[in-house]
Order: structure tokens, then sequence, then C-alpha cells
């Protein structure tokens, strides 16, 4: 079955340091991949997401996200968070006719 | 652009009442999208729409829930009877085409007591 696992629940990081967030995905083939970011109270907003091509893949507010086949993952990085980064991440999969979310990771910024 | 519309933006009802969800897509957008948030259960997609006609149901968790999308720019999700367990936070999101980009709304946070 197809599922998509972030390992990590909650994550601190101080204010300025690099950011790493992973993601893995169980899927036979290579999927569509994407990351969105939800602020409290917030929908859900896409910050880039890989379809082909390139599996170094630029998104917004400066986050990038990388595609390893070989390890079935779309980990997402920053290198240099700033406090507005304090969010909940979601790595998803899109797969036939099916969207998996993973189950979040939890972003706190400290100064 | 508004971007998706969704109200009501709170629902506080009994258990055993109707609920409806409505949701506006962005205008263009071929595909849209019900989900549901739950601390337990995480963001689960229920139902998917492509050019107006359901395609996945499959995550519809039961008869008691139903949606439709009778045009292009207006689509619901209905609970009857409602139950406490379906409290939770629904999403609606719209995208050009399924794959592409999903663009949610502000959520609809149902109580149902």
């Amino acid at each position: 079955a197809q599922s998509v696992t972030q390992p990590d629940i909650h994550i601190t990081v101080s204010e300025g340091a690099s950011l790493e967030l992973r993601c893995n995905y169980s899927y036979g083939a290579t999927p569509y991949l994407f990351w969105y970011v939800q602020s409290p109270g917030q929908g859900l907003q896409l910050l880039l997401k890989y379809f082909s091509g390139d599996t170094l893949v630029q998104g917004i507010k400066g986050f990038e996200a990388e595609f390893k086949r070989s390890q079935s993952s779309f980990n997402l990085r920053k290198p240099s968070v700033h406090w507005s980064d304090a969010a909940e991440y979601f790595c998803a999969v899109g797969t036939g006719n099916q969207f998996y979310f993973g189950t979040g990771t939890s972003l706190t910024v400290i100064p | 652009d508004a971007g998706v519309i969704q109200s009501p933006r709170h629902e506080v009802t009994e258990m055993g009442q109707e609920v409806t969800l409505r949701c506006k897509p962005i205008s263009g957008h071929n595909s849209l999208f019900w989900y549901r948030q739950t601390m337990m259960r995480g963001l689960e997609l229920l139902i998917y729409f492509n050019n107006n006609v359901p395609i996945d149901d499959s995550g519809m968790p039961e008869d008691r829930f139903s949606a439709k999308m009778p045009n292009a720019s207006f689509s619901t999700l209905k609970i009857q009877p409602s139950e406490p367990r379906d409290s939770a936070v629904y999403f609606c999101a719209s995208s050009r085409f399924w794959g592409e980009t999903q663009y949610f709304g502000p959520g609809t946070r149902l109580l149902v007591l």
C-alpha cells in the first residue's frame, strides 16, 4: 500500500540555522511529490513540487527539496530558517487517483 | 483571484443534525478535492472531482457522507446524520487538473456535540 512517512513529529531549530525535514514514500513508481506548509488556523500552501526532471527542486520562501529515487525520499531543506517559518509542514504524494499526506512535522523556531 | 472559498468557516451542531459544507473553487480549475483533517488521522482525501464528475470517493468514511458538484463553481459536502467523531477541519482544494498544484481553502471547522 502507498504511504508517506514523516518520521519527525516535531523539530526545534534556532533562527538562522539550517533545516532539513524528512519525507519517505512507499510506491512502486515515481509519484508526484509535494511539500505544503500550514500556518495555525490556515489552509495548506504549496512550497514546491516534483514531477520529473531535475531532482533538486526550488520552491518559495527559500525552500528546496531533493528527490532521491534510491532512498524513496523527498527531504525539504532551507539553509537559514526565519522565525516566520514556524508552522506545520506536510509531505504529500500523488499517485493514480489518490493523494496521500504525511502526518506532518511541526517546526518551532527559537530566537 | 479570491482563491478557494469555503463556508461556513465554523459550524457547531448537535449529533444527528445534517451538516452541509460549501466550496467555491478557483475559476478555471477542473479538479476539486475534499479533505478532512484531525489530530488522530491527519489529512485525509475524502473525494475528488474532475470536470464536476466524482472520480474517486474511496476516502469517504461512511454512507452518511455525500458530496456533489452540480457545476464548475460549486461543491457541497454533506454529513447526515452527523456524529461527534465527525468533528474535524474540512478543507476544499482545487487545481487546474489532477496532479497540478492544489490550492486550499481556509477550511471549515466542524464541531458535533
